[in-house]
Protein backbone atom coordinates (compact mmCIF):
# COMPACT_ATOMS: atom_id res chain seq x y z
CA UNK A 1 0.00 0.00 0.00
CA UNK A 2 1.29 3.42 -0.63
CA UNK A 3 -0.25 6.90 0.71
CA UNK A 4 0.74 10.69 0.79
CA UNK A 5 0.17 13.11 3.16
CA UNK A 6 0.20 16.92 3.36
CA UNK A 7 -0.13 17.67 7.40
CA UNK A 8 -1.07 21.45 6.38
CA UNK A 9 -3.89 22.06 4.51
CA UNK A 10 -2.76 25.52 3.75
CA UNK A 11 0.22 27.53 4.40
CA UNK A 12 0.63 31.57 4.69
CA UNK A 13 3.52 33.40 3.51
CA UNK A 14 4.48 36.87 2.49
CA UNK A 15 5.44 37.65 -0.80
CA UNK A 16 9.54 37.28 -1.24
CA UNK A 17 9.66 34.80 1.86
CA UNK A 18 10.70 31.37 1.12
CA UNK A 19 7.85 28.91 1.66
CA UNK A 20 7.74 25.06 1.94
CA UNK A 21 5.02 22.72 1.57
CA UNK A 22 5.40 19.69 3.46
CA UNK A 23 4.57 15.83 2.40
CA UNK A 24 5.49 12.67 3.59
CA UNK A 25 4.46 9.55 2.02
CA UNK A 26 4.70 5.39 2.88
CA UNK A 27 5.31 2.95 -0.07
CA UNK A 28 6.57 -0.52 0.88
CA UNK A 29 9.36 -0.20 -1.95
CA UNK A 30 11.40 2.63 -3.66
CA UNK A 31 9.07 5.60 -4.60
CA UNK A 32 8.49 8.20 -7.51
CA UNK A 33 7.62 11.34 -6.33
CA UNK A 34 6.21 14.18 -7.93
CA UNK A 35 4.64 17.73 -7.20
CA UNK A 36 2.07 18.97 -8.92
CA UNK A 37 0.21 22.56 -8.74
CA UNK A 38 -3.13 23.36 -9.11
CA UNK A 39 -4.59 27.00 -10.43
CA UNK A 40 -7.56 28.36 -9.80
CA UNK A 41 -10.06 26.58 -12.76
CA UNK A 42 -7.41 24.54 -13.80
CA UNK A 43 -6.15 21.13 -14.44
CA UNK A 44 -3.15 20.29 -12.88
CA UNK A 45 0.26 20.72 -13.92
CA UNK A 46 3.16 19.08 -13.55
CA UNK A 47 5.92 20.61 -11.37
CA UNK A 48 8.93 18.35 -10.28
CA UNK A 49 9.67 14.38 -9.76
CA UNK A 50 12.24 12.70 -7.93
CA UNK A 51 13.05 9.43 -9.51
CA UNK A 52 16.44 8.59 -8.45
CA UNK A 53 19.88 10.44 -7.84
CA UNK A 54 20.47 13.94 -6.58
CA UNK A 55 17.87 14.29 -3.42
CA UNK A 56 17.37 17.59 -4.18
CA UNK A 57 15.03 18.23 -6.95
CA UNK A 58 15.03 21.63 -9.26
CA UNK A 59 11.80 22.12 -11.31
CA UNK A 60 9.23 24.65 -12.56
CA UNK A 61 9.07 28.47 -11.95
CA UNK A 62 11.90 28.28 -9.42
CA UNK A 63 10.86 25.28 -7.11
CA UNK A 64 12.44 22.74 -5.76
CA UNK A 65 12.00 19.65 -3.28
CA UNK A 66 13.95 17.41 -1.17
CA UNK A 67 13.67 13.52 -1.11
CA UNK A 68 14.75 12.67 2.72
CA UNK A 69 14.62 8.97 2.72
CA UNK A 70 14.95 8.35 5.96
CA UNK A 71 12.33 11.02 6.74
CA UNK A 72 10.21 9.80 4.13
CA UNK A 73 9.58 13.44 3.13
CA UNK A 74 9.43 14.87 -0.38
CA UNK A 75 9.40 18.78 0.86
CA UNK A 76 8.40 21.56 -1.72
CA UNK A 77 10.36 24.49 -1.50
CA UNK A 78 10.83 28.12 -2.83
CA UNK A 79 13.86 30.91 -1.62
CA UNK A 80 11.10 33.72 -2.55
CA UNK A 81 7.62 33.70 -2.89
CA UNK A 82 5.41 35.27 -5.75
CA UNK A 83 2.22 36.47 -4.90
CA UNK A 84 1.37 34.31 -8.67
CA UNK A 85 2.46 31.02 -6.28
CA UNK A 86 -0.51 31.15 -4.90
CA UNK A 87 -2.16 27.80 -5.69
CA UNK A 88 -3.46 24.15 -5.19
CA UNK A 89 -0.44 21.65 -4.32
CA UNK A 90 -0.20 18.28 -4.71
CA UNK A 91 2.27 15.68 -3.73
CA UNK A 92 1.98 12.46 -5.56
CA UNK A 93 4.00 9.13 -4.78
CA UNK A 94 4.03 5.89 -6.51
CA UNK A 95 6.15 2.52 -6.52
CA UNK A 96 9.23 2.67 -8.41
CA UNK A 97 8.76 -0.93 -9.60
CA UNK A 98 6.59 -4.17 -8.77
CA UNK A 99 3.64 -2.16 -8.18
CA UNK A 100 0.82 -1.00 -10.12
CA UNK A 101 0.98 2.61 -12.19
CA UNK A 102 -1.48 3.76 -10.24
CA UNK A 103 -0.14 6.76 -8.46
CA UNK A 104 -1.77 8.06 -5.00
CA UNK A 105 -2.13 11.83 -4.17
CA UNK A 106 -1.98 13.78 -1.47
CA UNK A 107 -5.18 15.96 -0.23
CA UNK A 108 -3.68 19.21 -1.21
CA UNK A 109 -2.82 22.12 0.52
CA UNK A 110 -3.23 25.57 -0.59
CA UNK A 111 -0.70 28.12 -0.49
CA UNK A 112 -1.45 31.52 -0.21
CA UNK A 113 0.98 34.43 -0.93
CA UNK A 114 0.51 37.15 0.64
CA UNK A 115 1.62 41.13 -1.08
CA UNK B 1 0.20 21.59 -29.03
CA UNK B 2 0.46 18.49 -26.93
CA UNK B 3 -2.93 18.55 -24.61
CA UNK B 4 -5.72 16.70 -22.52
CA UNK B 5 -9.32 17.66 -23.82
CA UNK B 6 -12.48 17.18 -21.83
CA UNK B 7 -15.84 17.37 -22.72
CA UNK B 8 -17.71 19.34 -21.58
CA UNK B 9 -16.37 21.13 -18.83
CA UNK B 10 -19.35 22.06 -17.05
CA UNK B 11 -22.65 19.90 -17.00
CA UNK B 12 -25.61 19.97 -14.42
CA UNK B 13 -27.59 16.84 -14.54
CA UNK B 14 -30.60 14.97 -12.82
CA UNK B 15 -30.36 11.79 -11.08
CA UNK B 16 -30.48 8.88 -12.92
CA UNK B 17 -29.74 10.63 -16.10
CA UNK B 18 -26.79 9.02 -18.02
CA UNK B 19 -23.82 10.77 -19.03
CA UNK B 20 -20.80 10.63 -21.04
CA UNK B 21 -17.64 12.91 -20.33
CA UNK B 22 -15.76 12.74 -23.08
CA UNK B 23 -11.80 12.49 -23.09
CA UNK B 24 -9.06 12.71 -25.84
CA UNK B 25 -5.13 13.28 -25.75
CA UNK B 26 -3.17 13.73 -28.90
CA UNK B 27 0.35 12.65 -27.26
CA UNK B 28 0.10 8.78 -27.98
CA UNK B 29 -0.28 8.01 -24.62
CA UNK B 30 -0.51 4.27 -23.60
CA UNK B 31 -2.15 5.22 -19.95
CA UNK B 32 -4.62 7.11 -19.85
CA UNK B 33 -7.27 7.88 -16.50
CA UNK B 34 -9.76 9.28 -14.44
CA UNK B 35 -9.62 11.25 -11.25
CA UNK B 36 -12.47 13.09 -9.33
CA UNK B 37 -11.67 16.22 -6.24
CA UNK B 38 -13.17 16.43 -3.54
CA UNK B 39 -12.67 19.12 -1.06
CA UNK B 40 -10.38 17.72 1.72
CA UNK B 41 -10.33 14.25 0.10
CA UNK B 42 -7.48 15.71 -2.58
CA UNK B 43 -7.60 13.88 -5.98
CA UNK B 44 -8.73 9.78 -6.27
CA UNK B 45 -8.17 7.70 -9.26
CA UNK B 46 -11.83 6.16 -10.69
CA UNK B 47 -10.63 3.85 -13.47
CA UNK B 48 -7.66 3.52 -15.77
CA UNK B 49 -6.70 2.69 -18.79
CA UNK B 50 -2.76 0.73 -19.71
CA UNK B 51 -3.80 0.12 -23.45
CA UNK B 52 -6.53 -0.01 -26.10
CA UNK B 53 -9.45 -2.70 -24.17
CA UNK B 54 -7.38 -2.50 -20.93
CA UNK B 55 -9.27 -1.21 -18.52
CA UNK B 56 -8.85 -1.22 -14.39
CA UNK B 57 -10.87 0.00 -11.33
CA UNK B 58 -8.87 2.88 -9.23
CA UNK B 59 -9.79 3.44 -5.78
CA UNK B 60 -13.53 4.66 -6.36
CA UNK B 61 -14.91 3.11 -9.46
CA UNK B 62 -18.46 2.33 -8.17
CA UNK B 63 -20.90 4.26 -10.62
CA UNK B 64 -18.84 4.96 -13.07
CA UNK B 65 -17.53 3.12 -16.54
CA UNK B 66 -15.30 3.39 -19.04
CA UNK B 67 -14.09 2.34 -22.11
CA UNK B 68 -10.51 2.58 -24.44
CA UNK B 69 -11.50 1.41 -28.02
CA UNK B 70 -8.91 4.20 -29.31
CA UNK B 71 -5.79 4.78 -27.68
CA UNK B 72 -6.76 8.86 -27.76
CA UNK B 73 -9.65 8.56 -26.14
CA UNK B 74 -11.43 7.38 -23.15
CA UNK B 75 -14.55 8.21 -21.89
CA UNK B 76 -15.95 7.78 -18.59
CA UNK B 77 -19.90 7.01 -18.39
CA UNK B 78 -22.17 7.66 -15.81
CA UNK B 79 -25.14 5.15 -16.18
CA UNK B 80 -27.23 6.63 -13.63
CA UNK B 81 -25.92 9.65 -11.56
CA UNK B 82 -26.55 10.42 -7.69
CA UNK B 83 -25.87 13.10 -6.06
CA UNK B 84 -22.45 11.69 -4.67
CA UNK B 85 -21.32 12.09 -7.60
CA UNK B 86 -21.03 15.94 -7.83
CA UNK B 87 -17.65 16.43 -7.93
CA UNK B 88 -14.87 18.13 -10.28
CA UNK B 89 -13.51 15.25 -12.60
CA UNK B 90 -10.04 15.35 -14.37
CA UNK B 91 -8.73 12.86 -17.05
CA UNK B 92 -5.02 12.33 -17.60
CA UNK B 93 -2.36 10.57 -19.84
CA UNK B 94 1.26 9.81 -19.17
CA UNK B 95 3.44 7.84 -22.19
CA UNK B 96 4.45 4.09 -20.40
CA UNK B 97 8.30 3.51 -20.94
CA UNK B 98 10.46 0.71 -19.91
CA UNK B 99 11.13 2.80 -16.00
CA UNK B 100 7.48 4.04 -16.58
CA UNK B 101 8.63 7.62 -15.09
CA UNK B 102 6.45 9.95 -17.20
CA UNK B 103 4.67 12.57 -15.91
CA UNK B 104 0.68 12.47 -16.00
CA UNK B 105 -0.83 15.11 -18.35
CA UNK B 106 -4.18 16.58 -17.18
CA UNK B 107 -7.04 17.96 -19.01
CA UNK B 108 -8.81 20.89 -17.59
CA UNK B 109 -11.35 19.30 -15.49
CA UNK B 110 -15.24 19.00 -15.69
CA UNK B 111 -17.38 20.39 -13.43
CA UNK B 112 -20.52 18.09 -12.44
CA UNK B 113 -23.53 18.56 -10.92
CA UNK B 114 -26.34 16.34 -9.96
CA UNK B 115 -29.46 17.10 -8.65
Amino acid sequence: AQSVAQPEDQVNVAEGNPLTVKCTYSVSGNPYLFWYVQYPNRGLQFLLKYITGDNLVKGSYGFEAEFNKSQTSFHLKKPSALVSDSALYFCAVRLRSGGSYIPTFGRGTSLIVHP
Amino acid sequence: EAQVTQNPRYLITVTGKKLTVTCSQNMNHEYMSWYRQDPGLGLRQIYYSMNVEVTDKGDVPEGYKVSRKEKRNFPLILESPSPNQTSLYFCASTRLSGTTTDTQYFGPGTRLTVL
